[in-house]
C-alpha cells in the first residue's frame, strides 16, 4: 500500500517563528488533506489540497503531486498552533484515507 | 451548522465485553468513516459507510463492525474486547465520499481493562 512519511517528527518553536512541515507519499494520489489535532484530540481540517497552493491566514500549503510531496507552512507561530499535524492521502479510488505519523509541534511563549 | 458528534466521549470496559459507539455526521453529509488512533499505530482506517452500505474496509478483524442508518448516523461495534482495543475512535463525515473534505468528530476514548 501507499506509504506516507512526515518530517520532522517533532518540532519546538519560539512564538513568532516560522516553520515548514513536509509530507512525502510513495504513489500517486487523488486526495491530500492536512489536519491539526489539538491537545484534546479534535482533528481539524486545515486544507484539502491534492495539488497547487492554498493559503488560509498564517497557514499555507503546497502540493506537488508529480513529485509526491506536500508542504505546510506556518508563519508567525502562536502557542495555540501547538498540537499534532497530520497529512492524509487517498490513493486513487481506494476510498481510504491513509495518515502519516504526524509532526508534533510545540510553540513556546 | 452543527459539527460531527460522537457519543459517548469516554468509555471504560473490561476484556471480553462488547461496546457500541455512535456518530452523527454533519447534516447533509452521507459518507461516514471510522478511524482508530493509538500511540503505536497512529490513525488507521476502519471502514466507511454510504447510504447504509459499507463501501470500504480497513485491515481489522471481524470483531470490528459497523452500520449506518437511513439518517446517515453510524454506529460501530467491537465485540470480545481486548486490551489492545484501547484507543481513541474517531469518525469523520464527508458530503459524498472519502475524497471530499473530511470533518472529524471529537472522538470516543475507549479504555479496556
Amino acid at each position: 500500500g501507499i506509504q506516507v512519511e512526515q518530517s520532522p517528527p517533532d518540532l519546538i518553536l519560539q512564538e513568532g517563528a516560522n516553520s515548514t512541515l513536509r509530507c512525502n507519499f510513495s504513489d500517486s494520489v487523488n486526495n491530500l488533506q492536512w489536519f491539526h489535532q489539538n491537545p484534546w484530540g479534535q482533528l481539524i481540517n486545515l486544507f484539502y489540497i491534492p495539488s497547487g497552493t492554498k493559503q488560509n491566514g498564517r497557514l499555507s500549503a503546497t502540493t506537488v503531486a508529480t513529485e509526491r510531496y506536500s508542504l505546510l507552512y506556518i508563519s508567525s507561530s502562536q502557542t495555540t498552533d501547538s498540537g499534532v499535524y497530520f497529512c492524509a492521502v487517498e490513493q486513487s479510488n481506494t476510498g481510504k484515507l491513509i495518515f502519516g505519523q504526524g509532526t508534533t509541534l510545540q510553540v513556546k511563549p | 451548522k452543527a459539527g460531527v458528534t460522537q457519543t459517548p466521549r469516554y468509555l471504560i470496559k473490561t476484556r471480553g465485553q462488547q461496546v457500541t459507539l455512535s456518530c452523527s455526521p454533519i447534516s447533509g453529509h452521507r459518507s461516514v468513516s471510522w478511524y482508530q488512533q493509538t500511540p503505536g499505530q497512529g490513525l488507521q482506517f476502519l471502514f466507511e459507510y454510504f447510504s447504509e452500505t459499507q463501501r470500504n474496509k480497513g485491515n481489522f478483524p471481524g470483531r470490528f463492525s459497523g452500520r449506518q442508518f437511513s439518517n446517515s448516523r453510524s454506529e460501530m461495534n467491537v465485540s470480545t474486547l481486548e486490551l489492545g482495543d484501547s484507543a481513541l475512535y474517531l469518525c469523520a463525515s464527508g458530503r459524498w465520499e472519502v475524497s471530499d473534505t473530511q470533518y472529524f468528530g471529537p472522538g470516543t476514548r475507549l479504555t479496556v481493562l
